[in-house]
């Protein structure tokens, strides 16, 4: 079945400072959902973006599909943006097959 | 609107009983998943509902594990004589299509 693998697994920031979080996964998707867990376990939808770019304030995403990955730009990093976060892609049945996470941890 | 809800938010039982875990879908949603976050095993699918489908049980660790969606909206996971590895959150989403999901807020199951 397909594999997803993201990475950093985990990252430490300071308040204000930028980061990345990589997702690849091992064969073509139709779509693909970024997630954020917060302290207390809920799973918020990011972003779901099979291909391109989208914006949301702070955050913006990247898939490029022909490549198998996506990319999770943090900006300005604030203390609120602590937690796990995931990227999922549909296994057949729409099913969505997680990587295992990355653990951000923003220090003030 | 209301978002999924899952009953109870946390739920504590003995090794060997039963357990009925709850989940109420967005309104609408014909998509129905259960999930399992465990500590060390991620976030694994368990059941899959869509409509009147027979429903995709393909992610049921085992015969203790079963689930049933009443009238296309409310769902319950049950599991028989519960075991310690069965300690996990487990989390219940839905969805309008077989698109974009929406989770709940989990149930937080500890098997003693």
């Amino acid at each position: 079945g397909i594999q997803v693998e993201q990475s950093p697994p985990d990252l430490i920031l300071q308040e204000g400072a930028n980061s990345t979080l990589r997702c690849n996964f091992s064969d073509s998707v139709n779509n693909l959902q970024w997630f954020h867990q917060n302290p207390w376990g809920q799973l918020i939808n990011l972003f779901y973006i099979p291909s391109g770019t989208k914006q949301n304030g702070r955050l913006s995403a990247t898939t490029v599909a022909t490549e198998r990955y996506s990319l999770l730009y943090i900006s300005s990093s604030q203390t609120t943006d602590s937690g796990v976060y995931f990227c999922a892609v549909p296994g057949n049945t729409g099913k969505l097959i997680f990587g295992q996470g990355t653990t951000l941890q923003v220090k003030p | 609107g209301a978002g999924v809800s899952q009953s109870p938010s946390n739920k504590v039982t003995e090794k060997g009983k039963d357990v009925e875990l709850r989940c109420d879908p967005i309104s609408g949603h014909t998509a129905l998943y259960w999930y399992r976050q465990s500590l060390g095993q991620g976030l694994e699918f368990l059941i899959y509902f869509q409509g009147n489908s027979a429903p995709d049980k393909s992610g049921l660790p085992s015969d203790r594990f079963s689930a049933e969606r009443t009238g296309g909206s409310v769902s319950t996971l049950t599991i028989q004589r519960t075991q310690q590895e069965d300690s996990a959150v487990y989390l219940c989403a839905s969805s309008p299509t077989r698109d974009t999901q929406y989770f709940g807020p989990g149930t937080r199951l500890t098997v003693l």
